[in-house]
């Protein structure tokens, strides 16, 4: 079957550094991307991974690995704004494949 | 550009009943996808459009949805009858290409079965 599993709940303090992982049991997406879900809202869009190695987005990067199917979400600085959930996404013939979402917590 | 626009917001119905919710996609976008949300089974893809025409269908749960696309700038899903587990937030989505990488969403309707 198709999933990426994440981590579900990962906890951090304002300024420090974060990372989600991802890691899939498919093949055949052309890419990983990141969206960020605020409580009550719609999710948004971050970053993609169409090759493999490191994409950087201001204070987030995003990284891929399809040998190893894996990816992860780097969040620098944190701040209280950045507390949401986080997904992943496989990207297949025009259409995502959702991960189980991580929700961040940042702590003062 | 509005964004994608939903409604209603928030239905609250009782089993049985029909419900409708409406998608207005970004002007120019050729992709809509409908998705459903739910603490159990996570985002969900339902159903896409490309061009108006429904391409894959393969997420909707049962007979009792329905998409349309009766053009490219309105889309409605449709269950009859509503059940207590169909109660979820539904969102619409809508990409520029099918190869685009970021679809963008639509503030979704929460929808609660009784």
């Amino acid at each position: 079957g198709q999933s990426l599993e994440q981590p579900s709940e990962v906890t951090a303090v304002e300024g420090a550094i974060v990372q989600i992982n991802c890691t899939y049991q498919t093949s055949g997406f052309y890419g990983l991307s990141w969206y960020q879900q605020h409580d009550g809202g719609a999710p948004t869009f971050l970053s993609y991974n169409g090759l493999d190695g490191l994409e950087e987005t201001g204070r987030f990067s995003s990284f891929l690995s399809r040998s190893d199917s894996y990816g992860y979400l780097l969040l620098q600085e944190l701040q209280m704004k950045d507390s949401a959930s986080y997904f992943c996404a496989g990207l297949r013939t025009y259409k995502y494949i959702f991960g189980t979402g991580t929700r961040l917590k940042v702590l003062a | 550009d509005a964004g994608v626009i939903q409604s209603p917001r928030h239905e609250v119905t009782e089993m049985g009943q029909e419900v409708t919710l409406r998608c207005k996609p970004i002007s120019g976008h050729d992709y809509l996808f409908w998705y459903r949300q739910t603490m159990m089974r996570g985002l969900e893809l339902l159903i896409y459009f490309n061009n108006n025409v429904p391409i894959d269908d393969s997420g909707m749960p049962e007979d009792r949805f329905s998409a349309k696309m009766p053009n490219a700038s309105f889309s409605t899903l449709k269950i009859q009858p509503s059940e207590p587990r169909d109660s979820a937030v539904y969102f619409c989505a809508s990409s520029l290409t099918g190869e685009e990488e970021t679809q963008y969403f639509g503030p979704g309707t929460r929808l609660l079965v009784l």
